[in-house]
C-alpha cells in the first residue's frame, strides 16, 4: 500500500499570504492518479485538483497543483477567508485508494 | 444536477446491524464506481471499499475487509454500506463518493462527487 505523508500538519497564515502544502508518497505515483481535496468543518470533502495539476470545475485559479513521482505540492497563491480548511491528497494504485493525513490551514 | 444523497444519521447499540444508503441522480449510475470513505471524529479520510454498480463487483481495503459489506441496486441507482454487528469503534461519518476516470479524454482518477455524509453513532 502506498502511504501518503502530508506536511506540515498545520499551517498558520494570514489572508493574502501564499500557502504551500506538501504530499510525499512512499513510492512513485502516477500523476494522473493524484488528487487534492478541501474539507471545511461540517462539510463533505470537495475535489480541488485532479491529475496532480488540473483544477476541478469551479475551482479558482489561485489553487494550483504540481509535482511528479513521489513529491506533489498544492499551492494557494493568495489565501482568501474561505480557504481556511483542511486539505487532503489522495492517490490511486493497485485497485485501492489512500489519503494523506491532511494539512490544516488556519488563520494566524 | 449530478448528486449523491445519503440516508440520515443513525444511532445504534453495539451488536446491532445497520445499512446506510447513497442514491445517485443526474447521471448514469452504472457508468461510475462508488466508493465509501470513513472519517472518525476529528480524524482524516479512510477509503473503505468500492463497488461497480453495473455488475456489483466490489473490492475492499484490507482494513475493512470482512467488517462491512458494500452492495448496490442499479434499478434504483443506490449503493449501500452495511454492518452485521456494530461496534463502538464504528462511530464515524461515512461518505460515498463517485469515481471519475477521464476528463476531456484524459485519464485521471479522482472522487468528483461526494454525498453529504451519514453520521453513525454506536453507543450502549
Amino acid at each position: 500500500e502506498i502511504v501518503l505523508t502530508q506536511s506540515p500538519g498545520t499551517l498558520s497564515l494570514s489572508p493574502g499570504e501564499r500557502a504551500t502544502l506538501s504530499c510525499r508518497a512512499s513510492q512513485s505515483v502516477s500523476s494522473s492518479y493524484l488528487a487534492w481535496y478541501q474539507q471545511k468543518p461540517g462539510q463533505a470533502p470537495r475535489l480541488l485538483i485532479y491529475g496532480a495539476s488540473s483544477r476541478a470545475t469551479g475551482i479558482p485559479d489561485r489553487f494550483s497543483g504540481s509535482g511528479s513521482g513521489t513529491d506533489f505540492t498544492l499551492t494557494i497563491s493568495r489565501l482568501e477567508p474561505e480557504d481556511f480548511a483542511v486539505y487532503y491528497c489522495q492517490q490511486y494504485g493497485s485497485s485501492s485508494w489512500t489519503f494523506g493525513q491532511g494539512t490544516k490551514v488556519e488563520i494566524k | 444536477e449530478v448528486q449523491l444523497v445519503q440516508s440520515g444519521a443513525e444511532v445504534k447499540k453495539p451488536g446491532e446491524s445497520l445499512r446506510i444508503s447513497c442514491k445517485g441522480s443526474g447521471y448514469s449510475f452504472t457508468s461510475y464506481w462508488i466508493s465509501w470513505v470513513r472519517q472518525m471524529p476529528g480524524k482524516g479520510l479512510e477509503w473503505m471499499g468500492r463497488i461497480d454498480p453495473s455488475d456489483s463487483y466490489t473490492n475492499y481495503s484490507p482494513s475493512f475487509q470482512g467488517h462491512v459489506t458494500i452492495s448496490a441496486d442499479k434499478s434504483i441507482s443506490t449503493a449501500y454500506l452495511q454492518w452485521s454487528s456494530l461496534k463502538a469503534s464504528d462511530t464515524a461519518m461515512y461518505y460515498c463518493a463517485r469515481r471519475r476516470i477521464a476528463v476531456a479524454g484524459t485519464e485521471v482518477d479522482a472522487f468528483d462527487i461526494w454525498g453529504q455524509g451519514t453520521m453513525v453513532t454506536v453507543s450502549s
